[in-house]
């Protein structure tokens, strides 16, 4: 019954790997997104997609790539991990109407070492 | 661009009573949408309440309502009759009309106090 899923919840890497992260939503949303939450707490939008165009933050490092297989899923792929990258990764959907909320998923905490 | 503003890192208040968290924020728009997140220590970030721009009528749920003053760019979340799960981090967030962009602010943490 889990609206937007997560996984892994938790995961540690040393710097200089790739890694993934996987999302997906049984809402029936349009639009996926993904957040990166630092250790004070600020979110911060990295990525908006729907299937019609994908929106990036133009502060995201081009390491970070969003991949959507079909319309319920966006993965995030990370190369090259550095130690900045520490943080919980939020994944979110929405529907694309207008004023609609962001429902999000449980967040993965990723640390670099 | 839109910015959202939060101006109290911390806030705490006593069991039972009532506390008020602040918002503000930046825009040129007039037709927009406004929400508080609710983030317990679980992490996972929970809708609270939803405003639109253009009623005038402050939104009410349950416990929470918010005190929305559109031309002070003001949006305030206030919590009635404060229990212990409601111990979290509070966001203010800004959705635009016209598209999916959305703006937090930095959070509030509210600490309630038995």
């Amino acid at each position: 019954d889990t609206a937007v899923s997560q996984t892994p919840k938790y995961l540690v890497t040393q710097m200089g790997n790739d890694k993934s992260i996987k999302c997906e939503q049984n809402l029936g949303h349009d639009t996926m997104y993904w957040y990166k939450q630092d250790s004070k707490k600020f979110l911060k939008i990295m990525f908006s997609y729907n299937n019609k165009e994908l929106i990036i933050n133009e502060t995201v490092p081009n390491r970070f790539s969003p991949k959507s297989p079909d319309k319920a899923h966006l993965n995030l792929h990370i190369n090259s991990l550095e130690l900045g990258d520490s943080a919980v990764y939020f994944c979110a959907s929405s529907r694309s109407e207008v004023g609609y909320e962001q429902y999000f998923g449980p967040g993965t905490r990723l640390t670099v070492t | 661009a839109q910015t959202v503003t939060q101006s109290q890192p911390e806030m705490s208040v006593q069991e039972a009573e009532t506390v008020t968290l602040s918002c503000t924020y930046d825009t040129s728009e007039s037709d927009y949408y406004l929400f508080w997140y609710k983030q317990p220590p679980s992490r996972q970030m929970i809708l609270v309440i939803r405003q639109e721009a253009y009623k005038q009528q402050n939104a009410t749920e349950n416990r929470f309502s918010v005190n929305f003053q559109k031309a002070a760019k003001s949006f305030s979340l206030k919590i009635s009759d404060s229990q212990l799960g409601d111990a979290a981090m509070y966001f203010c967030a800004y959705r635009s009309y016209n598209n999916n962009d959305m703006r937090f602010g930095a959070g509030t943490r509210l600490t309630v106090k038995p």
